[in-house]
């Protein structure tokens, strides 16, 4: 079966530095990747998704994530985050042997200091 | 990036009683919707599938017959928390996929609160 990590449950990084967040992925075929953001008390926006070719994708807000298969991981990336980025943040992986279902990680909630 | 409603975005009802939740796909035709459960500064939980026309297909531990879910088209699905407990009070969230694809779009939530 397939799963998700991501191994911090919670960052705080300053406005306008880089942020990098972590996923790992278990699936023994070519994943579907996503990144979903969640504001507090909101439902998920997609951020960016993966299913083929090019391994670095980009996506809304000026966030972009890159496919690793040798480090089976899709980390999600922000040259300088803004104050608004402060959110909770999923991966997710498809299983697309069946259903159409994805499967989250844990989350990682992002603080932006002033 | 296709908008998906929900209503109530907040209930509250008391123990005992019974509670409707509704999920439209507002721009799409969606074949398939899920619902998820969200406990606090918690993960989605993936409750059931929902396709249109056909029954459920409940993931193992979720109640079917407590929490109740109908696709009757292909815009609309239902969740139907029946004989709701404290213990049901969560936040739940309804996404719609688009056919043959993998992309899920969430609606806002749902905030149970049973007295």
């Amino acid at each position: 079966a397939q799963s998700v990590t991501q191994p911090d449950i919670h960052i705080t990084v300053s406005e306008g530095a880089s942020l990098e967040l972590r996923c790992n992925y278990s699936y023994g075929a070519t994943p579907y990747l996503f990144w979903y953001v969640q504001s507090p008390g909101q439902g998920l926006q997609l951020l960016l998704k993966y299913f083929s070719g090019d391994t670095l994708v980009q996506g809304i807000k000026g966030f972009e994530a890159e496919f690793k298969r040798s480090q089976s991981s899709f980390n999600l990336r922000k040259p300088s985050v803004h104050w608004s980025d402060a959110a909770e943040y999923f991966c997710a992986v498809a299983n697309i042997q069946g259903a159409q279902k994805l499967v989250f990680g844990q989350g990682t909630r992002l603080t932006i200091n002033p | 990036g296709a908008v998906v409603s929900q209503h109530p975005s907040r209930v509250i009802c008391k123990s005992g009683t019974s509670v409707k939740i509704e999920c439209r796909s507002l721009d799409f035709q969606a074949t398939t919707m899920f619902w998820y459960r969200q406990f606090p500064k918690k993960s989605l939980m993936l409750m059931a599938t929902s396709n249109e026309g056909s029954k459920a297909t409940y993931e193992q531990g979720v109640e079917k017959d407590k929490f109740l879910i109908n696709h009757a088209s292909l815009t609309l699905s239902t969740l139907t928390v029946t004989s709701a407990h404290p213990e049901d009070s969560s936040f739940y969230i309804c996404s719609a996929s688009r056919p043959r694809t993998y992309e899920q779009y969430f609606g806002p939530g749902t905030r149970l609160t049973v007295t």
